[in-house]
């Protein structure tokens, strides 16, 4: 199993600024992946940051809005850019280590919240 | 994108069985059927998966039929604690050895008392 903190929990931002939430995770992993949960609404996956890789941006999402950085196999960032009040989310981070059979561990999130 | 189809939501009487159904009619060969579930406030939660045959653990058992286009996720006897949203996944691969869980919309199961 994996263990992840995701900081910060929650947060109020203003329009117009950046905020950057961090995924801990607490063993080696080869795939981590960012998503969006927008009130009443089911996960939507953002991107894929898997180990030596760039971050792959599902349609919608574009790596100017939502840089990613994954430094090594047990940390990642998920940049909000240019904050407006659309982007009120959960943001979750999520983590698998590869192979044929294993599944997916969640953070609790992060909500944000954009006034 | 592989997808699936689940009722939008469900109950179930505490301490009685719950069989909650999920379509899958476009899952390919290499497709991996997750089951997740999210309690209010918090990240999904790991529940099972299977490729081909029936699969049981300590918290539910995995139905799937044997053309693979539907399965159904068994909690033996719900408890209140089993409220939640239950997301029916196809894990598909994305190639370089990496795969996606795309999330649907969910059941959301209550559990009454």
């Amino acid at each position: 199993s994996a263990v992840i903190s995701q900081k910060p929990s929650r947060d109020i931002c203003q329009r117009g600024t950046s905020l950057t939430i961090q995924c801990q995770v607490d063993s080696q992993v080869t795939m981590m992946f960012w998503y969006r949960q927008q009130p009443g609404q089911s996960l939507t996956l953002i991107a894929t940051a898997n180990q030596g890789s760039e971050a792959t941006y599902e349609s919608g999402f574009v790596i100017d809005k939502f840089p990613i950085s994954r430094p090594n196999l047990t940390f990642s960032t998920l940049t909000v850019s240019n904050m407006s009040p659309e982007d009120s989310s959960i943001y979750l981070c999520s983590v698998a280590i590869a192979g044929l059979n294993t599944e997916a561990f969640f953070g609790q999130g992060t909500r944000l919240t954009v006034v | 994108d592989a997808k699936t189809t689940q009722p939008n939501s469900m109950e179930s009487n505490e301490e009685e069985p719950v069989h909650l159904p999920c379509n899958h009619s476009t899952i390919s060969g290499t497709d991996y059927i997750h089951w997740y579930r999210q309690l209010p406030s918090q990240g999904p939660e790991y529940v099972i998966h299977g490729l081909t045959s029936n699969v049981n653990n300590r918290m539910a058992s995995l139905a799937i039929a044997e053309d693979r286009k539907s399965s159904t996720l068994i909690l033996h006897r719900a408890t209140l604690r089993d409220a939640a949203v239950y997301y029916c996944i196809l894990r598909t691969y994305s190639g370089a050895g990496s795969y996606q869980l795309t999330f649907g919309k969910g059941t959301k199961l209550s559990v009454i008392p």
